[in-house]
């Protein structure tokens, strides 16, 4: 399997559940990236990894608490969501953070928070 | 200031036919790179093309091409000979270069363009 995997694709939880949201890549990056994509709005970074460290957080409430435990994986951890945090979330991952290389970006997880 | 103004919310372009994507970014850096994506309804977002700062020559990539106007700060996406598959949502993103290290990418709120045969 090649390239930036997210499972899963869509999501419905309730604003109650816990849930997680993988991301996986093939690609021998060191740096990788969560980005939340509303409705006809920007993509807006949520969290940079860069080497398994948390290198940047973008005011993102703690609601959502990202995990990297190698530099092939990174978890979003979800709970106690509002419905405005439905939104189409993607993962990417790049070389590094230090260099000009293209982000590659996995399918995404729809989520739907009711 | 928004750092990337992408003006065209929507665009029609006939089948075979070339259309040009608007782009305009705002920085105050010397050295930053300009990216393109592509997002079909997948939602899966597909790296198009990439133009640095001091790149004299306009970037190229098959029937891609950025029309990179450094003075005006634009970065137009042409894409040539349309195709139905090129319907999508475009996106213009900057990664600027700051203190030594890489910002994030800051991308533009996109422009949906359907191709029509």
């Amino acid at each position: 399997e090649t390239g930036v995997t997210q499972t899963p694709r869509h999501l419905v939880m309730g604003m109650t559940n816990k849930k997680s949201l993988k991301c996986e890549q093939h690609l021998g990056h060191n740096a990788m990236y969560w980005y939340k994509q509303s409705a006809k709005k920007p993509l807006e970074l949520m969290f940079v990894y860069s080497l398994e460290e948390r290198v940047e957080n973008n005011s993102v409430p703690s609601r959502f608490s990202p995990e990297c435990p190698n530099s092939s994986h990174l978890f979003l951890h979800l709970h106690t969501l509002q419905p405005e945090d439905s939104a189409l979330y993607l993962c990417a991952s790049s070389p590094d953070r230090e260099t000009f290389g293209e982000q590659y970006f996995g399918p995404g997880t729809r989520l739907t928070v009711t | 200031a928004q750092k990337i103004t992408q003006t065209q919310p929507g665009m029609f372009v006939q089948e075979k036919e070339a259309v040009t994507l608007d782009c305009t970014y705002d920085t105050s850096d010397q050295s930053y790179g300009l990216f393109w994506y592509k997002q079909p309804s997948s939602g899966e977002m597909i790296f198009l093309i990439y133009q640095g700062s001091y790149d004299e020559q306009n970037a190229t990539e098959g029937r891609y091409s950025l029309n990179f106007q450094k003075a005006r700060k634009s970065a137009n996406l042409v894409i040539s000979a349309s195709q139905l598959g090129d319907s999508a949502m475009y996106f213009c993103a900057m990664r600027e270069y700051f203190s030594g290290s890489a910002r994030q990418l800051t991308f533009g709120s996109g422009t949906q363009l359907t191709v029509l045969p």
